[in-house]
């Protein structure tokens, strides 16, 4: 079946400017991810939805990035006034209930220049 | 922090086995152990995770110490697409319990 996908591939945007980076999971997965990776690291959590509220968004580094999902299914992050610092790859996990396996996708490269 | 410490990078001669070890001294009772891999440009991939049992599936076998402070990933057969970036986590059982992942061993396959 279809896995976690992930639009766009690629994002350049100029310093200052607003992003919204989307995620499909997997259908019928219920617990959704974000993290971020930067060159040489591991990815780094964001925010985790289990269904359509925000179960722990400790990971968001400040109050520029935000994260919806508002039927239970695709969930987008915005990061607003964007800086160089935010350039990373954006990646998307699902996972049936929360526990167990996560599931990634491609992931979303966003430069910031 | 992650919670797990690994070699940054290894070789392994393709059609060998690759074992990648784990130190994972904090491990707690209720905390499984998880590897994921990353091939370049690709988001990670689940490989398998274990509890106190050794345990294996299609793609790798999972070996827990008996204390369980530490573990090794064997791949039985490495080839050239299991070069990658591997990761060793720690995670509680609970649903909300993240994953910290760690920078991971960088496995090359040398044909």
């Amino acid at each position: 079946g279809a896995g976690v996908s992930q639009t766009p591939s690629n994002k350049v945007t100029e310093k200052g400017k607003y992003v919204e980076l989307r995620c499909d999971p997997i259908s019928g997965h219920t617990a959704l991810y974000w993290y971020r990776q930067s060159l040489g690291q591991g990815p780094e959590f964001l925010i985790y939805f289990q269904g359509t509220g925000a179960a722990d968004d400790s990971g968001l580094p400040n109050d520029r990035f935000f994260a919806v999902r508002p039927e239970g299914s695709v969930s987008t992050l915005k990061i607003q006034r964007t800086e160089r610092g935010d350039s990373a790859v954006y990646l998307c996990a699902s996972s049936p209930h929360g526990a167990g396996e996560q599931y990634f996708g491609p992931g979303t490269r966003l430069t910031v220049t | 922090d992650a919670k797990t410490t690994q070699p940054p990078s290894m070789d392994c001669a393709e059609g060998r086995a690759a074992n990648l070890p784990c130190n994972h001294s904090t491990i707690s009772g209720n905390e499984y152990v998880y590897w994921y891999r990353q091939i370049h440009s690709q988001g990670p991939q689940y490989i398998i995770h274990g509890l106190k049992n050794n345990e294996t599936n299609e793609m790798a076998s999972l070996i827990i110490t008996e204390d369980r402070k530490s573990s090794t990933l064997i791949l039985p057969h490495a080839t050239l697409r299991d070069t990658a970036v591997y990761y060793c986590i720690v995670r509680g059982m609970n649903r909300d319990d993240k994953i910290i992942f760690g920078k991971g061993t960088r496995l090359h396959i040398l044909p």
